[in-house]
């Protein structure tokens, strides 16, 4: 299916575990992104990459590690989760980053941390 | 301050009324400015984007960028219930920047 799609859309964890969360996108846009979104905070940049191999910190990368050795994917991992980390995740792709930079996002990923 | 500023509502009206939807902003290096609609337990979806300032229409949706005031809006005509969703405003500096969002408006249509 062409598209961005998150895995999983929903997810139980305990304080401590790692969970990774999973965006794969089918344009081979060079940009990808992954924000959380929080009451209050609205969406917030976690981390970004802007090709394969190359990637940067946003607003909020503590806690989290990204990688990206394929353009098409963009995993977010929580190495030792916590309680704060419970939110909903968003990936996000672009083709370009400069510009409008229209983004695209998936269905997002629904973490919830005991 | 943060550098995006938007009244997070929630913001009820009955159909066919004129809805505004407003963001401020502080960084006056912004270009390019947008409006993404959320629906409930879904991402965000681009509505419409305009570069500099100007107003911008597309249907019944007219978006507006005053950068003198650093101000931008969105304003949606004959409203249905099917705009009832979320709306965030985002905006970016030319260059390879990230876009910077609101932290977005709860809008209900009644029918």
């Amino acid at each position: 299916d062409a598209g961005i799609t998150q895995s999983p859309r929903y997810k139980i964890t305990e304080t401590g575990r790692q969970v990774t969360l999973m965006c794969h996108q089918t344009w081979s846009h060079s940009y990808m992104f992954w924000y959380r979104q929080d009451l209050g905070h609205g969406l917030r940049l976690i981390y970004y990459s802007a090709a394969a191999d190359i990637t940067d910190k946003g607003e909020v990368p503590d806690g989290y590690v990204v990688s990206r050795s394929k353009t098409e994917n963009f995993p977010l991992t929580l190495e030792s989760a916590t309680r704060s980390q419970t939110s909903v995740y968003f990936c996000a792709s672009s083709e370009h980053g400069s510009g409008a930079n229209v983004l695209t996002f998936g269905a997002g990923s629904r973490l919830t941390v005991l | 301050q943060k550098e995006v500023e938007q009244d997070p509502g929630p913001l009820s009206v009955p159909e066919g009324a004129i809805v505004s939807l407003n963001c401020t902003y502080s960084n006056s290096a912004f270009q390019y400015f947008m409006w993404y609609r959320q629906y409930s337990r879904k991402g965000p979806e681009l509505l419409m984007y305009t570069y500099s300032s100007g107003n911008k229409e597309d249907g019944r949706f007219t978006a507006q960028v005053d950068k003198s005031s650093k101000y931008i809006s969105l304003f949606i005509r004959d409203s249905q219930p099917s705009d009832s969703a979320t709306y965030l405003c985002a905006m970016k500096q030319s260059g390879n920047t990230p876009l910077v969002f609101g932290k977005g408006t709860r809008l209900s249509v009644i029918a």
